[in-house]
């Protein structure tokens, strides 16, 4: 069974830093693209950002682009996002998700977290 | 970048209507195009893929369609469960994947 578990938010001050992290286990993570999605309290979905398999493709929506680094780390099953210079616009529930086809970068989500919550406020 | 626009926004239905939710892409996608379902205080599930495509276990009564720039889901038959907002996903290779803004579905 795929799953996928966020963990790393929180309460934050603007103009600070966190790291999320999701474990993933069921599948073989490193043949599959991971990406980051985030939902604003009442709001739609917004992707962030995606990662490759093998982490030769990243790619960043324009609002979080210079501020948020992905990474994943295929020895633990493990993909992360580095959030420094937060806003109060980035307080949302934060969904890891993956990709549904294996190896390519373009592919929809066939799994998701269950999200781990970010406030951004002083 | 490329724009996701659904429409509408939102509707109300009866059960057992048929109804179509419409995407447009600002530029041509060819058939990268997913859809996906969020029912209240749940996580996104993917329901077509491909622009047509049922993921499994999806009830048959979706249905997606389109290529290029305008797409369409299509439930047949509106059912209490299906009360949720879905979105539009574009998944080309540009390094960038794009959501369309919702749209919410309720009963009449």
């Amino acid at each position: 069974e795929v799953q996928l578990v966020e963990s790393g938010g929180g309460l934050v001050q603007p103009g600070r830093s966190l790291r999320l992290s999701c474990a993933a286990s069921g599948f073989t993570f490193d043949d599959y693209a991971m990406h980051w999605v985030r939902q604003a309290p009442g709001k739609g979905l917004e992707w962030v950002s995606g990662i490759s398999w093998n982490s030769g493709s990243i790619g960043y929506a324009d609002s979080v682009k210079g501020r948020f680094t992905i990474s994943r780390d295929n020895a633990k099953n493990s993909l992360y996002l580095q959030m420094n210079s937060l806003r109060a616009e980035d307080t949302a529930l934060y969904y890891c998700a993956k990709n549904k086809e294996a190896v390519t970068v373009a592919g929809s989500f066939d799994y998701w977290g269950q999200g781990t919550l970010v406030t951004v406020s002083s | 970048d490329i724009q996701m626009t659904q429409s509408p926004s939102s509707l109300s239905a009866s059960v057992g209507d048929r109804v179509t939710i419409t995407c447009r892409a600002s530029q041509g996608i060819s058939n990268y195009l997913a859809w996906y379902q969020q029912k209240p205080g749940k996580v996104p599930k993917l329901l077509i893929y491909a622009a047509s495509t049922l993921q499994s276990g999806v009830p048959s009564r979706f249905s997606g369609s389109g290529s290029g720039t305008d797409f369409t889901l299509t439930i047949s038959s509106l059912q209490p469960e299906d009360v949720a907002t879905y979105y539009c996903q574009k998944y080309n290779s540009a390094l960038t994947w794009t959501f369309g803004q919702g749209t919410k579905v309720e009963i009449k």
